[in-house]
């Protein structure tokens, strides 16, 4: 079965330092993963996916993930937290040839000023 | 283009009372999707469907029934509205992909109360 683990959470981090939001995945086959945000009172927003290729994704708002298959991760990063960064962020994970996809129980990054 | 809507964003039930919620999605996407947030649990799908006229079950299905009548609409229905249905309801869509690969494109959600 497909299963997600964001092992955190909450992650703190002081504005104009790196940040990792964990993200691990269980799946048969090679796995598309997902991240997304939420902001408060709002809905999901798409900030980047993994398919097929390079192991370093980059996405919106200056966000990356790297996927590393032997660890099964998928963890997502920044060089620079910014305080508009402080929001809701949930990994998924679909299964080649599945319509569905597994949501992570989410990780609430807060960035300090 | 609006991307995805939802209506309504807000409702109080009673216990045994109906509703319907209405999605509707304006980028001719063919997934659609119905989703509870709870907190702690993430998001977990409850039904879905994969073009106009079908609907499969998801994760937690028990008490919601679903219909796409039409291609930009899915509807969500609440026959006898229970406390455990409390929740942040979330609807997405995505285009087919030959890979599943597509994103999925969220509604700004609806947060329903049952007393």
């Amino acid at each position: 079965a497909q299963s997600v683990a964001q092992p955190e959470d909450q992650v703190n981090v002081a504005e104009g330092n790196p940040l990792t939001v964990k993200c691990t995945y269980s799946v048969s086959g090679n796995p598309y993963l997902f991240w997304y945000v939420q902001y408060p009172n709002r809905g999901l927003q798409f900030l980047l996916k993994y398919i097929t290729g390079d192991n370093l994704v980059k996405g919106s708002y200056g966000f990356e993930a790297e996927f590393n298959k032997s660890q099964t991760s998928f963890h997502l990063k920044k060089p620079s937290a910014l305080v508009s960064d402080s929001a809701l962020y949930f990994c998924a994970v679909r299964a080649y040839n599945t319509d569905k996809l597994i949501f992570g129980t989410g990780t609430r990054l807060q960035v300090f000023p | 283009n609006a991307g995805v809507t939802q209506t309504p964003k807000f409702r109080v039930l009673k216990t045994g009372q109906s509703m319907t919620l209405l999605c509707a999605q304006d980028m001719n996407h063919e997934y659609m999707y119905w989703y509870r947030q709870d907190p702690g649990m993430g998001l977990r799908l409850i039904h879905y469907s994969v073009g106009e006229g079908t609907t499969a079950k998801g994760e937690v299905p028990d008490g919601y029934n679903v219909s796409r009548l039409k291609k930009q609409n899915f509807l969500l229905g609440l026959e006898s509205a229970a406390p455990s249905q409390t929740s942040v309801y979330f609807c997405a869509s995505s285009n087919s992909g030959l890979y599943h690969t597509d994103t999925q494109y969220f509604g700004p959600g609806t947060r329903l109360t049952v007393l």
